[in-house]
């Protein structure tokens, strides 16, 4: 089992409507967690981090974290071509300085 | 955007000569890491840095070695490059901050291809 697990997609999403990102993990020490958006060709860019059960916003973002069923999402409301990307889950295990990602989810958002 | 460069941007190589990426950073940070992507793979750990001349191993560490003689830079080294060390290479760095959420910044990547 991977520790870290994403679908890989593609993920198709029309214009203006909600993108719903989820990803599991086998640790159940993970301490922090992280999403990361990756354009073609480009290095990934952090989008958000969580670390307490519950939901984040920031914006049209948000994480949300569920540690006793070990997975988290990420949820883009109206969404915009400009969110096609990929997007990685990224997920700090306890007592490490290190993250494991995700393979990766491919989103297209479709005008 | 965080401080963080790597050189060269583009290298092509033959097999069996030593290459040497190299990451630059100016935030100060403690953490480095070396990261490859390939499809079907995503980003895996090479090696990491947590301070400098204190590195450790990452889940494909093989075939490569790293150095960190200061806190800004941050050498991964191919001994002998083969031609399954194609990939695009990705320097990372963090700072624990805000608890230890320790979430990393990356640079604009060095794409390799060993002919």
């Amino acid at each position: 089992q991977k520790e870290v697990e994403q679908n890989s997609g593609p993920l198709s999403v029309p214009e203006g409507a909600i993108a719903s990102l989820n990803c599991t993990y086998s640790d159940r020490g993970s301490q922090s967690f992280f999403w990361y958006r990756q354009y073609s060709g480009k290095s990934p860019e952090l989008i958000m981090f969580i670390y307490s059960n519950g939901d984040k916003e920031d914006g049209r973002f948000t994480a949300q974290l569920n540690k006793a069923s070990q997975y988290v999402s990420l949820l883009i409301r109206d969404s915009q071509p400009s969110d096609s990307a990929t997007y990685l889950c990224a997920v700090r295990v306890q007592g490490a300085q290190k993250l494991v990602f995700g393979q990766g989810t491919r989103l297209t958002i479709n005008p | 955007d965080a401080g963080i460069t790597q050189s060269p941007r583009h290298k092509v190589t033959e097999t069996g000569t030593p290459v040497t990426l190299r990451c630059h950073q100016t935030e100060n940070h403690r953490y480095m890491y070396w990261y490859r992507q390939d499809p079907g793979h995503g980003l895996r750990l090479i090696h990491y840095s947590y301070g400098v001349k204190d590195t450790d191993k990452g889940e494909v560490s093989d075939g490569y070695s790293v150095s960190r003689s200061k806190t800004e830079d941050f050498l991964l080294t191919l001994e002998s490059a083969t031609s399954s060390q194609t990939s695009v290479y990705f320097c990372a760095i963090s700072e624990s901050m805000r608890g230890a959420t320790y979430e990393q910044y990356f640079g604009p990547g060095t794409r390799l291809t060993v002919t």
